[in-house]
């Protein structure tokens, strides 16, 4: 079945405690990205990548990191999270954008991040 | 700055029709795309126009008019099912993977 996973899907975790969420796709897609969600602001880009070694920052990257070493696999990394991240992540994955294409973007299925 | 606005909720009757509008302002403008979202699930893919014109799926279409800086969402033969966020996205031209996303709007159907 063509997916995008996340995991964990649920996490509490304490302010500067390093944590990492993993996002892998199988459908053999260049894109892949990034969002944060929190009531009221819509989903928020913070990083995405075009392919393998290619990343860049979209909105709101600060206190993020991410790295893209193989195709399937997108994590994102808090190198010490503080409350104001607590949210909603979603990563998505698309095929590379052609002209005139749309570029449908895949979902997971989010992980709730509460940072105390 | 980049800014798209969407109303934050309308609420129509089974069986309606209803349009979510999305108007934007950004530079580099590439197109237009349409998500659904039930409860903070997965948001899923409704529709894209990358030109000007309608694009027709089903019971959804969706507009857009580059020269307004405007799109809609159109639904129609309302179902209960369709209660659920809608958010616009812009993506943009030259190499860049960046996409901004409206703030939503909440749809609530009713019998």
């Amino acid at each position: 079945e063509a997916q995008v996973t996340q995991n964990p899907r649920y996490l509490i975790t304490v302010t500067g405690k390093k944590l990492t969420v993993t996002c892998s796709q199988n459908m053999n897609h260049e894109y892949m990205s990034w969002y944060r969600q929190d009531p009221g602001l819509g989903l928020r880009q913070i990083y995405y990548s075009m392919n393998v070694e290619v990343t860049d920052k979209g909105d709101v990257p600060e206190g993020y990191k991410v790295s893209r070493k193989e195709k399937r696999n997108f994590p994102l990394i808090l190198e010490s999270p503080s409350p104001n991240q607590t949210s909603l992540y979603f990563c998505a994955s698309s095929l590379e954008r052609l002209a005139g294409q749309s570029n449908e973007q895949f979902f997971g299925p989010g992980t709730r991040l509460t940072v105390l | 700055g980049q800014s798209l606005e969407q109303p934050s909720e309308v609420t129509a009757v089974e069986g309606a029709i209803v349009q979510i509008n999305c108007t934007y302002q950004t530079s580099g403008f590439y197109g237009l795309s349409w998500y659904q979202q039930h409860d903070g699930g997965a948001p899923t893919f409704l529709s894209y126009n990358g030109l000007d014109g309608l694009e027709e799926t089903g019971r959804f279409s969706s507009f857009l008019s580059r020269s307004d800086s405007y799109g809609y969402l159109l639904l129609q033969e309302l179902q209960m099912k369709d209660s659920a966020s809608y958010f616009c996205a812009v993506s943009f031209s030259g190499n860049t993977g960046k996409l901004i996303f409206g703030q939503g709007t909440t749809l609530q159907v009713k019998p």
